[in-house]
């Protein structure tokens, strides 16, 4: 069981937005700043989209965003497009207990 | 070109050890930290150990303590995952990946290789 709770499946048409909430402990140890986001095409190795909890590295479009309240991240994909189907993953510092994924949330683009 | 390419992967049964390797090229590999993170099949992702630049550093998964090792060779290029006593849990793809942090560890993975496929059975 992962101490980072995604929704299982999000869905959205092509155009519009849709937001993957991550939500970590409810007693912060101090470590769930360290908030990144991983996209998962099928077969393929995961990509960064997202670290410090809203920076894009260079090449990621900025339909891609990042933002936390309190102990819950997200992830908001505006304009949603064909290629951006994929599973999503947060992850984040978890002090002693090293680096911990959510479960995986799967994008469905309609 | 920047990269990470694993291998050592394959079958191997229950009870007995497997090491996997890691050769990182393009980049100056002895300043970035250095994870192994796996997936099971039809599974989420799963981190499993990380080592610091210099080797001096290792932490590792409850779920992979005591059992699995991670280790460099910086003169190689190279990062190791050597794992011991396997159990069917084990059965994932497992990759290699680099923290996105230069001499210092950031907790983000910013270089991923493609994996290697371990798979325990009888």
């Amino acid at each position: 069981q992962s101490a980072l709770s995604q929704p299982r499946s999000v869905s959205g048409s092509p155009g519009q937005s849709v937001t993957i909430s991550c939500t970590g402990p409810s007693s912060d140890g101090g470590g769930y700043n360290y908030v990144s986001w991983y996209q998962q095409h099928p077969g393929k190795a995961p990509k960064l989209i997202i670290f410090n909890v809203s920076e894009r590295p260079s090449g990621v479009p900025d339909r891609f965003s990042g933002s936390k309240s309190a102990n819950t991240a997200s992830l908001t994909i505006s304009g949603l497009q064909t290629e951006d189907e994929a599973d999503y993953y947060c992850c984040s510092y978890a002090g002693s207990n090293g680096v911990v994924f959510g479960g995986g949330t799967k994008l469905t683009v309609l | 070109q920047v990269q990470l390419v694993e291998s050592g992967g394959g079958v191997v049964q229950p009870g007995r050890s497997l090491r996997l390797s890691c050769a990182a090229s393009g980049f100056t590999f002895n300043s970035y930290a250095m994870y192994w993170v796996r997936q099971a099949p039809g599974k989420g992702l799963e981190w499993v150990a990380v080592i610091s630049y210099d080797g001096s550093n290792e932490f590792y998964a409850d779920s992979v303590k005591g059992r699995f090792t991670i280790s460099r060779d910086n003169s190689k290029n190279t990062v190791y995952l050597q794992m011991n006593s396997l159990s069917a849990e084990a059965t994932a793809m497992y990759y290699c990946a680099r923290d996105q942090g230069w001499l210092q560890v950031r907790w983000y993975i910013d270089l991923w290789g493609r994996g290697t496929l371990v798979t325990v059975a009888s």
